[in-house]
């Protein structure tokens, strides 16, 4: 799996948008972008993932660069709640069972 | 709410005790997981299981014995743990065991005294 890297921390206002890049240059052709997040003491949540076009749900959306060295995990309106360490994973989708966790950033969403 | 519920949520045992983690999901899913999270540390993957058969085991002291009766529970029996085995467990379900796709419990508090 290609190696990620993230920002150790991250501050934003609430109700601003929070931009979370993620630098994956060893990213291979076939292998996906996943983000999760982790609320303190609690397990780590699916947000969203992307292979080259962007995505958008009801939670975030997802902008991968054209070349795929690289995306950014966009929460369009944060609030107190999206507090929380935010890790960018990069995998194939049907590669094994391994999800590979790194350092993260911790996204602090202010009043 | 996730689908995949955890008991207990904190647990508090002394070196010589015997406890068991149980996780319940209920999700439909076909592989279930046991990470740990040690303070200040990523998650360790320390058991997958795919169809109640154990599939992986990331080089895990045998003082952590899981257990998986069937594709919607998951036990991890705890034995003679030491201090530094005090984490959060985490379990967690896909739906089969090559999916990176995969839903988290809240997880259990270990403490080991």
């Amino acid at each position: 799996d290609a190696k990620t890297t993230q920002p150790p921390s991250m501050d934003c206002a609430e109700g601003r948008a929070a931009n979370l890049p993620c630098n994956h240059s060893t990213i291979s052709g076939n292998e996906y972008v996943y983000w999760y997040r982790q609320i303190h003491s609690q397990g780590p949540q699916y947000i969203i993932h992307g292979l080259k076009n962007n995505e958008t749900n009801e939670m975030a959306s997802l902008i991968i660069t054209e070349d795929r060295k690289s995306s950014t995990l966009i929460l369009p309106h944060a609030t107190l709640r999206d507090t929380a360490v935010y890790y960018c994973i990069v995998r194939e989708s049907t590669s094994g069972s391994r999800l590979t966790f790194g350092e993260g950033t911790q996204l602090t969403v202010n009043p | 709410e996730t689908g995949v519920t955890q008991t207990p949520r904190h647990l508090v045992m002394g070196m010589t005790n015997k406890k068991s983690l149980k996780c319940e999901q209920h999700l439909g899913h076909n592989a279930m997981y046991w990470y740990k999270q040690s303070a200040k540390k990523p998650l360790e993957l320390m058991f997958v299981y795919s169809l109640e058969e154990r599939v992986e085991n990331n080089s895990v002291p045998s003082r952590f014995s899981p257990e998986c009766p069937n594709s919607s529970h998951l036990f991890l029996h705890l034995h003679t743990l030491q201090p530094e085995d005090s984490a959060l467990y985490l379990c967690a379900s896909s739906q089969d065991r090559r999916m990176a796709i995969q839903y988290f419990g809240a997880g259990t508090r270990l403490s080991v005294l």
